[in-house]
């Protein structure tokens, strides 16, 4: 079975340029989620997606990240226009809903990260 | 509010000894638990995850964790270290209102000397 896929594995792009990610969840997996760790921090979390419907957006930075996941298959995170702070290593993870009474079981499984670098 | 503090940013040890790993926990609630390993360039990893199951849970490579309620902790062991083990290790709660939302602590990289 094939894990989650990020592209592309590395960005280098200057300060006000447009950067999009992409990621490819496991196949059948209805959750997808974006995180990111910039430099010297802890993993953050940025979005939920359960299907195509973004759940949870509480970890976007700011109006300059946009999400989607037309299809409720693969999705994107657009940077536009990049800031200097959004270098950094943006995750991407993908689980299965459980069905009811199997408690908070969901385990994440993640991509290899795309690393940004905004000079 | 959910949170995870990893006590040690880098932890050395050599190849055939313990690996102690720490990792204490701020939650209002039973959390999830889970510890996940990055080996250079590769993604994230699932080492092990406790589910309000078991209190001593059992992961891959060897690897153990014990949640202990009174401590707040969910350090990960390993008997024997290997070579292969180097790495960096995450400590990881689960949300309380979504507990979709993953809370990670800042990474402990293990580094395993011949």
């Amino acid at each position: 079975e094939a894990g989650v896929t990020q592209f592309p594995s590395h960005s280098v792009i200057e300060k006000g340029q447009t950067v999009t990610l992409r990621c490819d969840p496991i196949s059948g997996h209805d959750n997808l989620y974006w995180y990111r760790r910039v430099m010297g921090k802890e993993i953050k979390f940025l979005l939920h997606f359960v299907k195509e419907s973004k759940q949870d957006e509480s970890g976007m930075p700011n109006n300059r990240f946009l999400a989607e996941r037309t299809g409720g298959t693969y999705s994107t995170l657009k940077v536009q226009p990049a800031e200097l702070e959004d270098s950094g290593v943006y995750f991407c993870a993908s689980s299965q809903t459980l069905g009811l009474g199997q408690g908070r079981q969901e385990t994440q499984y993640f991509g290899p990260g795309t690393r940004l670098l905004v000079l | 509010a959910q949170s995870v503090t990893q006590l040690d940013s880098h932890v050395s040890v050599s190849e055939g000894t313990p690996v102690l790993l720490r990792c204490n926990y701020s939650s209002s609630y039973s959390p999830s638990l889970f510890w996940y390993v990055q080996h250079p360039n590769k993604g994230l990893q699932l080492l092990l995850k406790y589910t309000s199951a078991a209190t001593l849970v059992k992961g891959i490579n060897g690897f153990e964790a014990e949640f202990k309620k009174s401590e707040t902790s969910f350090h990960l062991t390993k008997p024997s270290a290997h070579m292969s083990d180097a790495a960096e290790y995450f400590c990881v709660v689960s949300g309380f209102y979504n507990f979709n939302k993953f809370y990670f602590g800042s990474g402990t990289k293990l580094n395993v000397k011949p």
